[in-house]
């Protein structure tokens, strides 16, 4: 069974960094798509990154492009998140997520989510 | 961005009984829809994608319909553990979800 482990979140002042991981286990892992999906306070869903089994293919949103920065090791079968310039807004639980294999662009599996808290 | 708009924001009814859920689009997603539940505490759950089809392991009560912009989620006999926040979601352009449709029993 495909589990995927977040960590890393926590509370951070506004215009810091935060480095968040995801450890991938029970599936090929370097054969996937992966994704960060985060969720607000008020339960609104939002996409945020997507990266390619290969790396050489990376989405964001525009609420993070410039800010946020997506990478994996699939030695390590781990994916990352690195959130650089944070503010309030950004607040929410951060979900990683596998792409579907004959569906790219949808979610199948996710884990349990990393709540990031960004706060003075 | 494409804006997916649900409704009803909240839906009550009883165990047993039909439940249809209603997920409109801003502009064409041609079939590229999802739909998901998540339970609280829990990530959200793919039942459905490109609009029909279920996702491995749900249960076939689950049915979803429509293309286009308007697409519906069916639940037909609702079970006490389907009582849960429903998203949809496309993948037309980039990915965006709708607001939610919270299913509670009545």
């Amino acid at each position: 069974e495909a589990q995927l482990v977040e960590s890393g979140g926590g509370l951070v002042q506004p215009g810091g960094s935060l480095r968040l991981s995801c450890a991938a286990s029970g599936f090929a892992f370097s054969d996937c798509s992966m994704n960060w999906v985060r969720q607000t306070p008020g339960k609104r869903l939002e996409w945020i990154s997507y990266i390619n089994s290969r790396s050489d293919t990376i989405f964001y949103a525009d609420s993070v492009k410039g800010r946020f920065t997506i990478s994996r090791d699939n030695a390590k079968n781990s994916l990352y998140l690195q959130m650089n310039s944070l503010r309030d807004e950004d607040t929410a639980f951060y979900y990683c997520a596998r792409g579907l294999e004959w569906g790219d662009g949808y979610f199948d599996y996710w884990g349990q989510g990393t709540l990031v808290s960004v706060s003075s | 961005e494409i804006v997916l708009t649900q409704s009803p924001a909240t839906l009550s009814l009883s165990p047993g009984e039909r439940a249809t859920l209603s997920c409109r689009a801003s502009q064409n997603v041609d079939n590229y829809l999802a739909w998901y539940q998540q339970k609280p505490g829990q990530a959200p759950r793919l039942l459905i994608y490109d609009a029909s089809y279920r996702a491995t392991g749900i249960p076939g009560r689950f049915s979803g319909s429509g293309s286009g912009t308007d697409f519906t989620l069916t639940i037909s006999s609702l079970e006490p553990e389907d009582f849960a926040l429903y998203y949809c979601q496309q993948r037309k352009n980039r990915q965006t979800f709708g607001q939610g449709t919270k299913l509670e029993i009545k």
